[in-house]
């Protein structure tokens, strides 16, 4: 069984659009992250979140971007007015703990900005 | 200088070399250290973590030096199925939370 799921695999979205990717892990992770992967690029981090607030965020992580976990399951990503380079992998991650153990990740959503 | 430094490749090898793939990182305050796997277009998998006293699991040795901020994975009797991306990745805890920081990837082909 996957440490974490994500939805949708694929979004497609015109300009100036909001979006939310979502990322369920398994029920005793506690600590999230989500991370993006322009096409030809690396791994980049954006946000680590842990009982319901941010702990930690990247310059890339401005007001555009906002994560939350509505309901205790999901966490979700959101983008608003979406540009076309928010075009990339969206990636979750999740760990247990807070000891620099190896986060697992998602197998991603690609986000397409037409 | 980049926060993670790799080689990028390809290294094109046939089924059975030993391959070695190196890694600088440029913070020293970094406290773990990871290589993962990445197939094209797919999620980073991870493949083992990095400690200073070296490890192994099966055909793959890593191994880190703290004072010349050096990771380095050894792949030995690889084979195609190795063929991959390999991200060198450091975490770092600043206070508020850990952050992985990933290299660019070294890209591995392991050939006939």
């Amino acid at each position: 069984e996957p440490e974490v799921t994500q939805t949708p695999s694929h979004q497609v979205t015109q300009m100036g659009q909001e979006v939310i990717l979502r990322c369920v892990p398994i029920s005793n992770h506690l600590y999230f992250y989500w991370y993006r992967q322009i096409l030809g690029q690396k791994v980049e981090f954006l946000v680590s979140f842990y009982n319901n607030e941010i702990s930690e965020k990247s310059e890339i992580f401005d007001d555009q971007f906002s994560v939350e976990r509505p309901d205790g399951s999901n966490f979700t990503l959101k983008i608003r007015s979406t540009k076309l380079e928010d075009s990339a992998m969206y990636f979750c991650a999740v760990t247990q703990g807070n000891g620099g153990q190896p986060q697992h990740f998602g197998d991603g959503t690609r986000l397409s900005i037409l | 200088r980049k926060e993670v430094e790799q080689d990028p490749g390809p290294f094109n090898v046939p089924e059975g070399a030993t391959v070695a793939f190196n890694c600088t990182y440029s913070n020293s305050a970094s406290q773990s250290f990871f290589w993962y796997r990445q197939d094209c277009r797919k999620e980073p998998k991870l493949l083992m973590s990095v400690y200073s006293s070296g490890n192994e699991d099966g055909r793959f040795t890593a191994q880190l030096n703290r004072a010349s901020q050096y990771i380095s994975l050894l792949i030995r009797d690889s084979k195609l199925s190795d063929s991959a991306t390999y991200l060198c990745v450091v975490n770092t805890f600043t206070g508020g939370g850990n952050k992985l920081t990933f290299g660019t990837g070294t890209q591995l082909k392991v050939e006939l």
